[in-house]
Parts: C-alpha cells; sequence; structure tokens
C-alpha cells in the first residue's frame, strides 16, 4: 500500500458526460500528480500540483481540469468525455516539489461508452 | 529523439534467469533514477532509487547506472513467475520527471 488513494477505483460513463476522479496524498506529501495510460500507452503526465498551486502541465486536454484543495486531496475533472479518454488515471504523491520520487496510487479505470 | 529510450518486449524467459532491463537517456541533467514495477492495471510500485553511478542491490534486484554512458540497468536474479510484470525506469532532473514506456517481462514456469 502506498498510502494514496484514488477513487473511485472503477467508472463507467457516457460519451459527453462529465466525471471527477479524487485523490489523498500520502499523509505529509505537499505533490500531488495525475498521469493518463491508455491500453499500450505508456504514462502520459497530465498535470502537478504543490501545495495547492500548479507547479507542470503536461499534455492535459483542454476538457481536462484539476485543482488540489488546502487539505491537499485533489480532483481531477474530466468534460465533455469521447471514448478515446478511456484510460487508468492515476494520482501520485510526493514530499516535496521536485528532485523526489513519486508514489502512485492504484488508479481510477475509467470507461467511456 | 526521446529523452528516455525503453525497449518496450515483451521478454519472455524461464523461470530462474537472470534478466537484464535497460534504459537509455540523452539529458545529461538527469541525476535520480529509479525502477518501477506495474502488474496489471495496477499502480506502478517504486522497487529501486539510485542517485550515483554504479550499483545498488535489494534482494533479488541489482540497479546499475553508468551516467557516462547514460544508461541505466536493473537485473533480476532468480527471476520467478510473480516477477512477470511492466517495468518502467524513470528519471529526475531538477524539476522535470520523465518515465520510460515500460518493458514487459513473462517469466514462465
Amino acid at each position: 500500500d502506498s498510502g494514496v488513494t484514488q477513487t473511485p477505483k472503477h467508472l463507467i460513463t457516457a460519451t459527453g458526460q462529465r466525471v471527477t476522479l479524487r485523490c489523498s496524498p500520502r499523509s505529509g506529501d505537499l505533490s500531488v500528480y495525475w498521469y493518463q495510460q491508455s491500453l499500450d500507452q505508456g504514462l502520459q503526465f497530465l498535470i502537478q500540483y504543490y501545495n495547492g498551486e500548479e507547479r507542470a502541465k503536461g499534455n492535459i486536454l483542454e476538457r481536462f481540469s484539476a485543482q488540489q484543495f488546502p487539505d491537499l486531496h485533489s480532483e481531477l475533472n474530466l468534460s465533455s468525455l469521447e471514448l478515446g479518454d478511456s484510460a487508468l488515471y492515476f494520482c501520485a504523491s510526493s514530499p516535496q516539489s521536485s528532485g523526489n520520487t513519486i508514489y502512485f496510487g492504484e488508479g481510477s479505470w475509467l470507461t467511456v461508452v | 529523439q526521446k529523452e528516455v529510450e525503453q525497449d518496450p518486449g515483451p521478454l519472455s524467459v524461464p523461470e530462474g534467469a537472470i534478466v537484464s532491463l535497460n534504459c537509455t537517456y540523452s539529458n545529461s541533467a538527469f541525476q535520480y533514477f529509479m525502477w518501477y514495477r506495474q502488474y496489471s492495471r495496477k499502480g506502478p510500485e517504486l522497487l529501486m532509487y539510485t542517485y550515483s553511478s554504479g550499483n545498488k542491490e535489494d534482494g533479488r534486484f541489482t540497479a546499475q547506472v553508468d551516467k557516462s554512458s547514460k544508461y541505466i540497468s536493473l537485473f533480476i536474479r532468480d527471476s520467478q513467475p510473480s516477477d512477470s510484470a511492466t517495468y518502467l525506469c524513470a528519471m529526475i532532473a531538477t524539476d522535470k520527471l520523465i518515465f520510460g514506456t515500460g518493458t514487459r517481462l513473462q517469466v514462465f514456469p
């Protein structure tokens, strides 16, 4: 158990809908990262937050947004969902903003039908 | 050219074999090197973490870093069917974390 908690574990929704994925980082970790992993694809970095502020942005679509709350939990919002958004979405956390190993949650498996 | 290159495999070996997994990188700013193991549809799990060139051993696993050649390796001794997973290398520069695409390993009994 990495200590990073993600909910929901599985989610099935229709195209055009909006979903929210939730992440609680390890105790004491200030950084939260979001990654997307599709079938046969590597980990695609989406976005990083550090202590409530956006720290780095990767290949995140405009239909996706995220935030980190004062209690350090984070949410990833996915809207106007398309079939191609079906993927595993991982949250990871680390103590600092950079230069640290990161620890992954078990992922949220999103299926868009 | 990608900053981190990793052979996707799959790599299929018999139980008990020594496995060598490798990554090359192009950015000399990378300072920290990690190996993650990912079972199917599970979160990547940190296996090894190294900073300097040389070897680091943990049980059946040895991580090797050669900064002069920009090459890192993970060796698995006495491989077991339970080692069947995807192995991802990862590297950190000052403010950048990059993952390899992962090598799928299959250890058959």
